[in-house]
């Protein structure tokens, strides 16, 4: 059992089509990061979330933490093909600067 | 201006070899990495030094050991290379303390075990 799981594993769509992915745990952390890693690279980070029930946009990409902080979504609206990637959620549970990351979606936009 | 680097991109050898990787941030930063990203792309972390020290060793086989010679520098040294160690590692630093500015990675390093 991953203390992240993101679910859908794998999602392929249209360009123009909106998405929501999610990141979810039964722990409560005090922040949650979303990354994303395209082929070759390596992750890099999109947004930092603190608050129960904070909402941050970032152009086309919109990230939600729960209100128990348990969990948080990425919706992503009109995709297009560089929204193409793996996407991540992270968190430190322990305090420790031990960032763990999810289990990952792997989101392909198809032109 | 690559904030972190890191050497080779791509590494093939044969099992049972010794090989090294070698990384280096530009950024300041006091904390550095070593992740491993399977073949599923579940990214674990390995080591973290902070100033050199080390202060997160997971649960990994010592045939694989870290070296921090200054808080720019973390290398990663294998020895005895195995099938199993086939991955992508990435390298990474931070600021401890300034959590919400995330971690930084290198742009890995194929290591393929023939």
């Amino acid at each position: 059992t991953q203390l992240l799981e993101q679910s859908p594993q794998f999602l392929s769509i249209q360009e123009g089509e909106n998405l929501t992915v999610y990141c979810n745990s039964s722990s409560v952390f005090s922040s949650l990061q979303w990354y994303r890693q395209e082929p070759g690279e390596g992750p890099v980070l999109l947004v930092t979330v603190v608050t129960g029930g904070e909402v941050k946009k970032l152009k086309r990409l919109t990230f939600q933490f729960g209100d128990a902080r348990k969990d948080s979504s990425l919706h992503i609206t009109a995709a297009q093909p560089g929204d193409t990637g793996l996407y991540l959620c992270a968190t430190t549970p322990f305090g420790n600067e031990k960032l763990t990351f999810g289990t990952g979606t792997r989101l392909t936009i198809i032109p | 201006d690559t904030a972190v680097s890191q050497t080779p991109k791509y590494l093939v050898t044969q099992m049972g070899n010794d090989k090294s990787i070698k990384c280096e941030q530009n950024l300041g930063h006091d904390t550095m990495y070593w992740y491993k990203q399977d073949s599923k792309k579940f990214l674990k972390i390995m080591f973290s030094y902070n100033n050199k020290e080390l202060i997160i060793n997971e649960t990994v086989p010592n045939r694989f050991s870290p070296k921090s010679p200054d808080k720019a520098h973390l290398n990663l040294h294998i020895n005895s290379l195995e099938l199993g160690d086939s991955a992508v590692y990435f390298c990474a630093s931070s600021q401890v303390g300034r959590t919400g500015f995330g971690y930084t990675f290198g742009s890995g390093t194929r290591l393929t075990v023939v």
